[in-house]
Formats: structure tokens, sequence, C-alpha cells
């Protein structure tokens, strides 16, 4: 069974903050990794994708990705209170001839002013 | 263009009834997919279309649930004889090419479905 694990949270951040969400994966061969926000009641947005090990900045958001480690994170910088969401990592299933996404549970992020 | 398309965003259906969920894709997106989303979950896979082929159905939960795409672009993911434990948010996501690594999935605002 593959599985993708996060922190279901609340993580609670005070505004201005760096905010760190974590993530593992189980499958050693997968090549393809993503972050999801989800506000309340809407659909899951990208935020990032990042394919190699190392980080991947864009704006405020940096994906960290070690795949020795099997391990996925993303740094929110400066976090605002609309960052307020579940933040769901999602991996792409390498054997899976569609490339369907297996998901964390997602990490609810509280930013407070 | 415009986004992925859902419809109804919400359902409510009495135990033992059928309902029909629609999903519209970006145009010109070969692959489609239909997530569920059990609340405080995050998604699980049900069903991969890759135009009006049905390529993996290995995620519905069981024979009362079937999906199409007869066209290749509109689907409709079908749920018979609807049990409680069928309530949940159906996302419908689309993409370009479906199986190449870099591609990236376009989700729909989703389906809320409460079987009461």
């Amino acid at each position: 069974q593959k599985e993708v694990e996060q922190n279901s949270g609340p993580l609670s951040v005070p505004e201005g903050a760096i905010a760190s969400l974590n993530c593992t994966y189980s499958d050693r061969v997968s090549q393809s990794f993503f972050w999801y926000r989800q506000y309340s009641g809407k659909s899951p947005e990208l935020i990032m994708s990042i394919y190699s090990n190392g980080d991947k900045e864009d704006g405020r958001f940096t994906a960290q990705l070690n795949k020795a480690s099997q391990y996925v994170s993303l740094l929110i910088r400066d976090s605002q209170p609309s960052d307020s969401a579940t933040y769901l990592c999602a991996v792409r299933d390498f054997y899976n001839q569609g490339g369907k996404l297996i998901f964390g549970q997602g990490t609810e992020l509280s930013v407070k002013p | 263009g415009a986004g992925v398309s859902q419809s109804p965003r919400y359902k409510v259906a009495k135990r033992g009834q059928d309902v029909a969920l629609r999903c519209d894709p970006i145009s010109g997106h070969v692959s489609l997919f239909w997530y569920q989303q059990a609340l405080g979950q995050g998604p699980e896979f049900l069903t991969y279309f890759q135009n009006e082929a049905q390529l993996d159905k290995s995620g519905l939960p069981s024979d009362r649930f079937f999906a199409e795409r007869p066209e290749g672009s509109v689907s409709t993911l079908k749920i018979q004889r609807t049990q409680q434990e069928d309530s949940a948010v159906y996302l419908c996501a689309s993409s370009l090419v479906g199986a190449e690594y870099l591609d990236i999935q376009y989700f729909g605002a989703g389906t809320r479905l409460s079987v009461l």
C-alpha cells in the first residue's frame, strides 16, 4: 500500500513567521511531488510541483525534496492570514497508467494576525 | 480558458437513490480523474479516463459506482443505491496528457454529496 503521510495539524503560526509543512512517502521510485492548497469548501489549487532533489522557490513558497529520505516539505515565508488553509501533499503513482495522485490527509495551517 | 467545472455543487440524496455527478474538464485535456474526499481527509483516487477510454477503475469502492466519458470530454460519475458511507466530496481533475511525469492535474470545486 503506497502511502503519503502528513501531520494533520492544526499548525498555528503568527503572521510574518515561517510555516513549515512536512510530508513523507513510502514508494522509493516516486518522481513527481505536488503541494496543493485547499480552502474550506473549495477545490485543491496547485502551489508547487517538484521533481528533483533540492529546493525550488516560487515567491514566498519553497518546496524541498529529499528522495533518499523520502521526504518533501513546503516552507511559507512571511505567512499571511490568507495562507490559512489545508495543504495537501501529493505524490504521483509511478506505476499507474494514468499517473494518479496519492494524497496525504492534509495539514491545516492557521496564520494568526 | 475556463477551469474544471462540476455540477451540482451540492447534492442531497435519500439512501437508496441513484445520483449522477457531472464533470466538464478543461478544453483539450486528454486525461480525466475522479477522486473522493471524505471529511478531514485527502482525496482518494476513484477512476481515470484517457479520452473516452476508462483505463483504470481500481479505486471505485463497489459496483454501485460507475463512470463514463462517452465523447472524451464531459464525464459523469453515477452512484446507484446510495448509502450513507457514500457521503463525501467528489472531485474531478483533468490534465493535458496524464502519464507524463511533469503533467499537472487541475481540480474542479467538487460536488458535496450528503446521503440521508
